[in-house]
């Protein structure tokens, strides 16, 4: 079993949808959590940490779910400029970071 | 200016050579990984190095080898090349926060490995 694991997608939304994300971790003592984007050809950048209480920047929202165990990104008024791969990252206690396969997202004119 | 750089970005060789891949950082890192994206885009980790350390090893063929000079440098060789091999290694970098935590990591842009 992965130790992060996504809905691989693709989900394709036109410009202005609200799209959702979530991703599950196995490891119930992972300790931070991250979203990363990631577009084609390109490396893996940070978008936003993900707080247990939750936390807000601009258009994106992150969730933690602790007792069930997952992470979501809620994205408002899609751009075409959010088309990309979004990657579920975990950090265990061993100081490992276990990255999702990520979810692929084409917001379409 | 770079933070994290990769040397080369492109990297296309026979099966059997040995290659190998540079990374270097100007961030002040303590903590340096390489990671493997395959075909189908899963990031894996095969190394990480703290302070030249080596702290993990993941399953990974004998036949790659990292190195770690200092820690702004971690290299990454592979003897006798498979077509397996062919994939994205990126490097990435870190830091330690009261030796456990670590903030989020920086990538390199990647080498593009193509054996044939």
């Amino acid at each position: 079993r992965k130790e992060v694991e996504q809905d691989p997608g693709p989900f394709n939304v036109p410009e202005g949808a609200t799209v959702a994300f979530n991703c599950t971790y196995s490891n119930s003592a992972s300790q931070s959590f991250f979203w990363y984007r990631q577009d084609c050809r390109k490396e893996p950048k940070l978008l936003m940490s993900v707080y247990s209480s939750g936390n807000e920047d601009g258009r994106f929202t992150a969730q933690l779910n602790r007792a069930s165990q997952y992470i979501s990104l809620l994205i408002r008024d899609s751009k075409l400029s959010d088309s990309a791969t979004y990657l579920c990252v975990a950090l265990s206690y061993g100081n490992q970071f276990y990255f999702g396969t990520g979810t692929s997202l084409t917001v379409i004119p | 200016d770079t933070a994290v750089s990769q040397t080369p970005k492109y990297l296309v060789t026979q099966m059997g050579n040995d290659k190998s891949i540079k990374c270097e950082q100007n961030l002040g890192h303590d903590t340096m990984y390489w990671y493997k994206q395959d075909s189908k885009k899963f990031l894996k980790i095969m190394f990480s190095y703290n302070n030249k350390e080596l702290i993990i090893n993941e399953t990974v063929p004998n036949r790659f080898s990292p190195k770690s000079p200092d820690k702004a440098h971690l290299n990454l060789h592979i003897n006798s090349l498979e077509l397996g091999d062919s994939a994205v290694y990126f490097c990435a970098s870190s830091q330690m926060i009261a030796g456990v935590f670590q903030e989020t990591q920086y990538f390199g842009p990647g080498t593009r490995l193509l054996v044939l």
